[in-house]
């Protein structure tokens, strides 16, 4: 059965700190991940990531994805409370087939 | 990116109504896909909607329970049958953008709440 499963589920950081959060992932046909962040209703799109090793990067938020190991990492460093929120990675794992991994709440304390 | 909204944005209901959501996209796309979020929880595919034709479920939804409809290239409905306290939840739609970066998009939510 297909899975993506984040950790930690939840985290409490001081703001200037620096994160990073965990995805690993099990399916049987990957075709890329995805990373969201969630903070009342709707998730927005963070990165997507197909290859290897390349790193995608946005401000202080960069993430990497290594297909052999079968995991992807998001960073954010210089944490700001505004970081406060769920982050989501999720595979597509065949045409129109996303699964979603249970999230990590991020909290960043002022 | 594709601008999606949704219609209501949250809604109390008794238990044993019914209740539609409706999701409209700014520009035509090819398919539409219905999550839920339960407290706590990550998103769950409820189906996906392909205009013209039925929905297809994932395991554990039925059309009973969660018909759809997809009359045109940019809107869908879903509805929320019989309800039970447990259909509480936020429910999203999206889409698959396709452009340089196929991702999809998520609308604001309904968050739902049944008594």
């Amino acid at each position: 059965e297909d899975k993506v499963v984040q950790s930690p589920l939840s985290l409490v950081v001081h703001e200037g700190d620096t994160v990073t959060l965990n995805c690993s992932y099990e399916v049987t046909n990957f075709r890329s991940l995805l990373w969201y962040k969630q903070e009342k209703k709707a998730p927005t799109f963070l990165f997507m990531l197909t290859s290897s090793g390349i790193e995608k990067k946005s401000g202080r938020l960069s993430s990497i994805l290594d297909k052999k190991e079968l995991f992807s990492i998001l960073n954010i460093t210089a944490t700001q409370t505004g970081d406060s929120a769920v982050y989501l990675c999720a595979v597509e794992a065949g045409t129109y087939k996303y699964i979603f991994g249970t999230g990590t709440r991020l909290k960043v304390l002022a | 990116s594709a601008v999606i909204s949704q219609k209501p944005s949250r809604d109390i209901c008794q238990r044993g109504t019914s209740l539609t959501i409706q999701c409209q996209v700014d520009s035509q796309v090819t398919m539409m896909f219905w999550y839920r979020q339960q407290p706590g929880q990550s998103l769950t595919l409820i189906a996906t909607a392909n205009q013209g034709s039925e929905a297809t479920y994932e395991s554990g939804f039925v059309i009973d329970k969660f018909p759809i409809s997809r009359p045109n290239l940019t809107f869908s409905t879903l509805t929320v049958s019989n309800m039970s306290p447990e259909d509480s939840s936020i429910y999203l739609c999206s889409v698959e953008a396709q452009g340089v970066q196929e991702t999809q998009y998520f609308g604001p939510g309904t968050r739902l709440l049944v008594l």
